[in-house]
């Protein structure tokens, strides 16, 4: 199985601040119809996931530009900026290329 | 606007068998592969099953957890994806999540296994 690596565990940022996560996979999530099929969400506390960034660097609907989605090949990003309250909660990264899919430990965003 | 609406969870006892429902619109479901998603109380996300569209034959998939115990289907003309779960164990308790093509989330319906 396909290990998604999340760092860091917990973050602490301040509001109006920036920030990444890093998830690394134990392999290419490089389909074989060339897509990478690598997906972020933020779970808000008391809620269901959310999807924030899919296929590595894509925006979803609605998701403000603040969120970026990076990388390739077994190495990925998602960067913050302008942290408003909303976005405390548990982010996970997820792959899709490889079955069975699998999702990232997940990383806890606080606010300071 | 897209809804998934899961129901069907409730409290089993180990080696006895559940079918959870997720009810979807707002979208073309027939066009979109179906998913279960779990999550134990406290714990992170584990991906159950997959469910391919009719042009890729309902193709299924599952995690090794679930291989063997779990089954995943639609009907198409109801807009329903179905997890039917048979002799369930104590590690199946979790909040299963429906989601359409990895994109919309249902709000979850709890399923306890405990005797």
């Amino acid at each position: 199985d396909v290990v998604m690596t999340q760092t860091p565990v917990s973050l602490s940022v301040s509001l109006g601040g920036q920030t990444s996560i890093s998830c690394r996979s134990s392999q290419s999530l490089v389909h074989s119809d060339g897509n990478t099929y690598l997906y972020w969400y933020l779970q808000k506390p008391g809620q269901s996931p959310q999807l924030l960034i899919y296929k590595v660097s894509n925006r979803f609907s609605g998701v403000p530009d603040r969120f970026s989605g990076s990388g390739s090949g077994t190495d990925f990003t998602l960067k913050i900026s302008r942290v408003e309250p909303e976005d405390l909660g548990v982010y996970y990264c997820y792959q899709g290329t490889h079955y069975p899919f699998t999702f990232g430990s997940g990383t806890k965003l606080e606010i300071k | 606007a897209v809804q998934l609406v899961e129901s069907g969870g409730g409290l089993v006892q180990p080696k006895e068998s559940l079918k959870i429902s997720c009810a979807a619109s707002g979208f073309t479901f027939s066009n979109a592969a179906m998913y279960w998603v779990r999550q134990a109380p406290g714990k992170g996300l584990e991906w159950v099953a997959r469910i391919r569209t009719k042009p890729n034959n309902y193709a299924t998939y599952y995690a090794d957890s679930v291989k063997g115990r779990f089954t995943i289907s639609r009907d198409d003309s109801k807009s329903m994806v179905y997890l039917q779960m048979d002799n369930l164990k104590t590690e199946d308790t979790a909040m299963y999540y429906c989601t359409a093509a990895n994109n919309y989330w249902g709000q979850g319906v709890m399923v306890t296994v405990s005797s």
